[in-house]
């Protein structure tokens, strides 16, 4: 069965320092992993996504994602938290080319202390 | 560009009432989703569809229908709501993978809040 862990419900970061949400999947086939930010009353935006190539992968608003095969993993990180970046995170799998659908995790909540 | 707009992005029912959400995409995206968000428990997939005419059903589909009619518009609707159906719902539109523009990613609207009391 395919799914999305998010292990940890909130993460609390200072201003500045470098954050990290995490994200561990399970597929079966070649995994599309995406990011996702969701700000308060709003849908979800999309941040970024590992299909192939680099295993590091860079998206919007200086977020970045290392894609670790063996360890199933697929973390959200950015070197220098910023207060706006306080937020929902949501991490998502695509299974399947028909219906192109997604199976995405419960959620991490950011929270940017200044 | 308005993107993906869900009507309405409020609505109280009373148990047993029945509603239509609607959603409208600009972007000729071939694929559109239904999804529910609930605490603690992300979005869960309640029906999609392909293209014009077809749907499908997701991870949850029990106690709601869908259509579309038209390639822009995919509507949710709830025959006779009950209180497990009190959720934010989105949205989304896709591409069709394999089209030249399809980047894998999905476009969201702002959601609507359905209460049923």
């Amino acid at each position: 069965a395919q799914s999305v862990a998010q292990p940890e419900d909130q993460v609390n970061v200072a201003e500045g320092n470098p954050l990290t949400v995490k994200c561990t999947y399970s597929v079966s086939g070649n995994p599309y992993l995406f990011w996702y930010v969701q700000y308060p009353n709003r849908g979800l935006q999309f941040l970024l996504k590992y299909i192939t190539g680099d295993n590091l992968v860079k998206g919007s608003y200086g977020f970045e994602a290392e894609f670790n095969k063996s360890q199933t993993s697929f973390h959200l990180k950015k070197p220098s938290a910023l207060v706006s970046d306080s937020a929902l995170y949501f991490c998502a799998v695509r299974v399947g080319n028909t219906g192109n659908q997604f199976y995405f995790g419960t959620g991490t909540s950011l929270t940017v202390i200044p | 560009n308005a993107g993906v707009t869900q009507t309405p992005k409020f609505r109280v029912l009373k148990t047993g009432q029945s509603m239509t959400l609607l959603c409208a995409q600009d972007m000729n995206h071939e694929y559109m989703y239904w999804y529910r968000q609930d605490p603690g428990m992300g979005l869960r997939l309640i029906h999609y569809s392909v293209g014009e005419g077809t749907t499908a059903k997701g991870e949850v589909p029990d106690g709601y229908n869908v259509s579309r009619l038209k390639k822009q518009n995919f509507l949710l609707g709830l025959e006779s709501a009950a209180p497990s159906q009190t959720s934010v719902y989105f949205c989304a539109s896709s591409y069709e993978p394999g089209r030249r523009k399809y980047t894998g990613e999905l476009f969201f609207g702002e959601g609507s809040r359905l209460t049923v009391l």
